[in-house]
């Protein structure tokens, strides 16, 4: 299984500010996704980060306000932009390899005020 | 796209008995079907999975079994201890590129 990390792990932001969100693989993955949660409810998925070309997005989410990067094989960054309170979230970075299984990263703890 | 139901959203066991989470699926494309555990403060943790080639997988105390039919698959935990106290919710994904769409998650509560 693959392990992930993420940076920060919680953060609090001002209104209108932007928030970069990193996710770090121990080892090459095929897939990295991107997925939100708001409290107390499930997870929704909000884009698969594309090695090498653009992300692609889930209805409702949309690049300018959640644009992706992903370098390489391990690594990718999610940033939310121009924030506002109803962004506050967790923000959850998943990894999957060769076969089916997903893993997610501990996430990262957004409050907007 | 998919639509993914769970019930229930809230289920107290006693500790030492069984407890069963049900979820049904509308994409009949759908073909990979994992299921999460999620503690407080803590991302999802992979339990256990289902392809759509085998009707039932076990592990130690905990199984799921999936109808294709009747599109809908389940989580079976036996001899429930204290520590399997958590948010479990289903997913399900038609593989390749897809992500996965998650249901609503179901409140397991083990009561001593």
């Amino acid at each position: 299984s693959a392990v992930i990390s993420q940076k920060p792990s919680r953060d609090i932001c001002q209104r209108g500010t932007s928030l970069t969100i990193q996710c770090q693989v121990d080892s090459q993955v095929t897939m990295m996704f991107w997925y939100r949660q708001q409290p107390g409810q499930s997870l929704t998925l909000i884009a698969t980060a594309n090695q090498g070309s653009e992300a692609t997005y889930e209805s409702g989410f949309v690049i300018d306000k959640f644009p992706i990067s992903r370098p390489n094989l391990t690594f990718s960054t999610l940033t939310v932009s121009n924030m506002s309170p109803e962004d506050s979230s967790i923000y959850l970075c998943s990894a999957r390899g060769n076969a089916y299984e997903q893993y997610f990263g501990p996430g990262t703890r957004l409050t907007v005020t | 796209g998919e639509n993914v139901e769970q019930h229930p959203s809230t289920l107290s066991v006693q500790e030492g008995d069984s407890a069963v989470i049900k979820c049904t699926y509308s994409d009949s494309a759908s073909n990979y079907f994992p299921w999460y555990k999620q503690e407080l403060g803590k991302g999802p943790q992979l339990i256990i999975d289902i392809r759509s080639n085998v009707g039932e997988k076990k592990d130690q105390r905990i199984a799921v079994t999936l109808n294709k039919t009747a599109k809908h698959f389940s989580l079976h935990i036996t001899e429930t201890q204290p520590e399997d106290s958590a948010v479990y919710f289903c997913a399900a994904s038609t593989g390749g590129a897809d992500g996965l769409t998650f249901g609503k998650g179901t409140h397991l509560i083990i009561q001593p």
